[in-house]
């Protein structure tokens, strides 16, 4: 079945560090890839999305590139702020999946001043 | 703009209560959803929606019930509250089709429920 593996966390950085969370994912077809936030005591937002193969997402900062040959969705930020301090999740929609989303097991970020 | 709305943000059950949890979404979205989240284990489907009338079950559906009497509403059952329960509950919707709005879901804030 369709699976995402995360790097666990935390991960701890300084304001204005490069940020990088890796996400490989095991899916037959063509998935859609998601990164989702949580901030402390929020439900989960939407950060970037991607549908296809070699397309960019990005957003506040955030980009991944949906990496066919790699299997692999990594997100990337070149200077993190203390308010991204949150958790982030890895997610895919399956071809086959309608709207059903498969979650990694989320990685916390600590920014620290 | 309330989008969507989970309660109670808070419970606490002893073993063997049964209690339902509330969810409800403005936007007029077919597909709905329930998720739980443990620690390392990110968010694993209990219960989904496509329409009103029409649930399925998800990763995680052992303990739970649902019913989807309208498009608006999707409440949660737990028939009898395990300690194996305690979780943070979320709550999904989005609507369903072609085109990059599909598989958006919108989540609500969550519902810490601890069983005794």
């Amino acid at each position: 079945g369709d699976s995402v593996t995360q790097m666990e966390g935390p991960v701890t950085l300084s304001e204005e560090a490069f940020l990088t969370i890796n996400c490989t994912y095991t899916a037959t077809g063509y998935p859609s890839l998601f990164w989702y936030v949580q901030y402390p005591g929020e439900g989960l937002q939407l950060l970037l999305k991607a549908t296809k193969a070699d397309d960019k997402g990005s957003n506040k900062g955030f980009e991944a590139t949906y990496r066919k040959e790699t299997t692999s969705f990594h997100l990337e930020k070149g200077s993190v702020q203390v308010s991204d301090s949150a958790v982030y999740f890895c997610a895919l929609s399956g071809q086959a999946a309608g709207n059903k989303l498969t979650f990694g097991g989320g990685t916390r970020v600590l920014v620290k001043p | 703009n309330a989008g969507v709305t989970q309660t109670p943000k808070f419970q606490v059950l002893k073993t063997g209560q049964s209690m339902t949890l509330q969810c409800a979404q403005d936007m007029n979205h077919e597909y709905m959803s329930w998720y739980r989240q443990d620690p390392g284990m990110g968010l694993r489907l209990i219960h989904y929606s496509v329409g009103a009338g029409i649930t399925d079950q998800g990763e995680v559906p052992n303990g739970y019930n649902v019913s989807r009497s309208t498009t608006e509403d999707f409440p949660l059952r737990l028939l009898s509250a395990a300690p194996s329960q305690t979780s943070v509950y979320f709550c999904a919707s989005s609507s369903v089709g072609s085109g990059g709005a599909k598989n958006i879901q919108y989540f609500g804030a969550g519902t810490r429920l601890s069983v005794l």
